[in-house]
């Protein structure tokens, strides 16, 4: 099984600044690599596939980098909206894991 | 539009058993394989079991394999899971979602999730 861990655990940004989440794998992912935002009450949703490729109606603040281990979600200016906890989930092998996740708080 | 919706969630005792459905519309269903995800209280996400469009390929996670199965009737464009022998830490919201590349059994990314049913067990 193939482990994902995310760093860090909670996130303080403040509006308008930049969050930088990362998510290393155990193994070799290639670009197998998928990340989803969720909010309390709410099912995932996802914003980025392929490691880099933004999903249908995401906005353009939202990036995604990596491949094999190391990957980055970057979000650039964030908006209250943003406030969420995201997860990483790989797809290379089965079983398809997730992250611990990282919550995005208010500074 | 895409549109997934579990059911059967509900108050189970420890060593029951329960089926949950998910309904789908909006897209062609046996063109996609779905699965189920689950999220314990205030936990993170853990996949559980996938099933391809056909109905052919089925697999589960270790936590569930031997008492969980899923199934599909593309007739009805319904998801099932069949939870049996069920534990404390079965405890959880259950989500459907669907793999995002048509015709692909090899695992993707989920595109749409269902907005989830509880499972408690508990006596």
């Amino acid at each position: 099984e193939i482990l994902m861990t995310q760093s860090p655990a909670t996130l303080s940004v403040s509006p308008g600044e930049r969050a930088t989440l990362s998510c290393r794998a155990s193994q070799s992912v290639g670009s197998n690599l998928a990340w989803y935002q969720q909010k309390p009450g709410q099912a995932p949703r996802l914003l980025v596939y392929g490691a880099s490729t933004r999903a249908t109606g995401i906005p353009a603040r939202f990036s995604g980098s990596g491949s094999g281990t190391d990957f980055t979600l970057t979000i650039s200016r964030l908006e209250s909206e943003d406030f969420a906890v995201y997860y990483c989930q790989q797809y290379a092998a089965s079983p398809r894991t997730f992250g611990q996740g990282t919550k995005v708080e208010i500074k | 539009e895409v549109h997934l919706l579990e059911s059967g969630g509900g108050l189970v005792q420890p060593g029951g058993s329960l089926r949950l459905s998910c309904a789908a519309s909006g897209f062609t269903f046996s063109s996609y394989a779905m699965s189920w995800v689950r999220q314990a209280p205030g936990k993170g996400l853990e996949w559980l079991s996938f099933i391809s469009g056909s109905g052919i390929s089925t697999y589960y996670a270790d936590s569930v394999n031997g008492r969980f199965t899923i199934s599909r009737d593309n007739s009805k464009n319904t998801l099932y899971l069949q939870m049996n022998s069920l534990r404390a830490e079965d405890t959880a919201v259950y989500f459907c979602a669907r793999d995002s590349r048509p015709y692909y059994d090899s695992g993707s990314d989920f595109d749409y999730w269902g907005q989830g049913t509880l499972v408690t067990v508990s006596s």
